[in-house]
């Protein structure tokens, strides 16, 4: 069972806005920075937002990323087939003192 | 563009040591400003991080593996390792190495991973 705990799936027609939640504590969300991760099977998981809502360069500003206390989201908007993918959030646990990952959120574009 | 690429035996006996190497390529690993991590997925799961190592040689590991991961460098072949002993089936998992920066506090560049299968 994952430290961060995402909905395993979400879904959404093409150019809908959807959203994704990643929830944890105060010694991982509630205390440190929170990153977010684009994985399609077979390919290495990309980079989305970091420190946040930082997005690195060639991120399309569809991406946009917020936290919030001990919970953090990811929302895409206009839907592109192109996004079905994994998505994971992660941050640092200082009572773990190590990296924590959510279980994934399947997105899948109608 | 940087580059990590994952390789090692893809079946490893239960019981004995999982050898994987990372060989980066479009950077140097001898870099300050960067860690070089490990993190795997096992089937159907979500991610696991496992420790990284810092240009200086230093490691962090996750604390549930530590007993059994050694993360090493090799800055003259611009690659980094992992070795995990004793390995079971629960071992098996895709392994991913990773870039992290230090100024983003984040892992920036993957690989693409690689599944190992621990067996008996």
């Amino acid at each position: 069972q994952s430290v961060l705990t995402q909905p395993p799936s979400a879904s959404g027609p093409p150019g809908q806005r959807v959203t994704i939640s990643c929830s944890g504590s105060d010694s991982n969300i509630g205390s440190n920075t929170v990153n977010w991760f684009q994985h399609i099977p077979e390919t290495a998981p990309k980079l989305l937002i970091y420190r946040n809502n930082q997005r690195p360069s060639g991120v399309p500003g569809r991406f946009s990323a917020s936290k919030s206390g001990t919970s953090a989201s990811l929302a895409i908007s206009g839907l592109q087939s192109e996004d079905e993918a994994d998505y994971y959030c992660a941050t640092w646990d200082d009572g773990l003192s190590g990296w924590v990952f959510g279980g994934g959120t399947k997105l899948t574009v109608l | 563009q940087l580059q990590l690429q994952e390789s090692g035996p893809r079946l490893v006996k239960s019981s004995e040591t999982l050898s994987l190497t990372c060989s980066v390529s479009g950077g140097s690993i001898k870099s300050s400003s960067y860690q070089w991590g490990w993190i795997r997925q096992p089937p159907g799961k979500g991610l696991e991080w496992i420790g990284n190592v810092y240009y200086s040689g230093r490691t962090d590991y996750n604390s549930s593996l530590k007993r059994r991961v050694t993360i090493s460098t090799d800055t003259s072949k611009n690659q980094f390792f992992l070795t995990l002993s004793s390995v079971t089936a629960a071992d098996t998992a895709v392994y991913f190495c990773a870039r992290f920066i230090q100024l983003w506090f984040v892992f920036d560049y993957w690989g693409r991973g690689t599944l190992v299968t621990a067996s008996s």
